[in-house]
């Protein structure tokens, strides 16, 4: 079964530093998207992207977040100077935009900012 | 804003016995409803998931409902058996590719 991977697995990173995490969605999907979940609370939408652009962002999606899809298989989140309040479970998912399947989550990259 | 509740916030069945959780959405333009499981330090896997055009599905032990009008809907777990352990997130969107609004979860525990 096709799967979203996505890397690193942990990230560990001093505040103030950027940090870029990785995807590489399921190859024939054309919607990409951020989410991330705080330890122990819900799942929350941080961006979606299709067609090469930004197709909606969340509040939480500031100017110190970018997206990327550098070339046509990574799919990229930039933090340009993490907070503490950073820290989180990332996971990127992809969706084929059509008929009845719905997203697909990666395994997550754990980001802790010390 | 768009919201979606979900209860309980924690679920304690013993096994064999039927677990239900309940979720309410606020965007009435919301017609995709993904229900995601999540194991500790895992994924959200999708395990069901219903549209608008549709009341009720039912896969094997697992049902859920909607309830358009009134902006409800509801997940079924019958026979619950320990691996069914997790918590549960139902959401909403828009299509299902568009974002997805996630509840706040449920830990379900099934008691052997």
């Amino acid at each position: 079964e096709p799967e979203v991977t996505q890397t690193p697995s942990h990230q560990v990173t001093q505040m103030g530093q950027e940090v870029i995490l990785r995807c590489v969605p399921i190859s024939n999907h054309l919607y990409f998207y951020w989410y991330r979940q705080i330890l122990g609370q819900k799942v929350e939408f941080l961006v979606s992207f299709y067609n090469n652009e930004i197709s909606e962002k969340s509040e939480i999606f500031d100017d110190q977040f970018s997206v990327e899809r550098p070339d046509g298989s990574n799919f990229t989140l930039k933090i340009r100077s993490t907070k503490l309040e950073d820290s989180a479970m990332y996971f990127c998912a992809s969706s084929p935009g059509t008929g009845r399947v719905g997203y697909t989550f990666g395994s997550g990259t754990r980001l802790t900012v010390v | 804003g768009e919201n979606v509740e979900q209860h309980p916030s924690t679920l304690s069945v013993q096994e064999g016995d039927s677990a239900v959780i309940k979720c309410t959405y606020s965007d009435s333009a919301s017609n995709y409803f993904p229900w995601y499981k999540q194991e500790l330090g895992k994924r959200p896997q999708l395990i069901i998931d219903i549209r608008s055009n549709v009341g009720e599905k039912k896969d094997q032990r697992i049902a859920v409902t909607l309830n358009k009008t009134a902006k409800h809907f509801s997940l079924h777990i019958t026979e619950t058996q320990p691996e069914d352990s997790a918590v549960y997130f139902c959401a909403a969107s828009r299509t299902s590719y568009d974002k997805v609004i996630f509840g706040p979860g449920t830990s379900l525990s099934v008691i052997p």
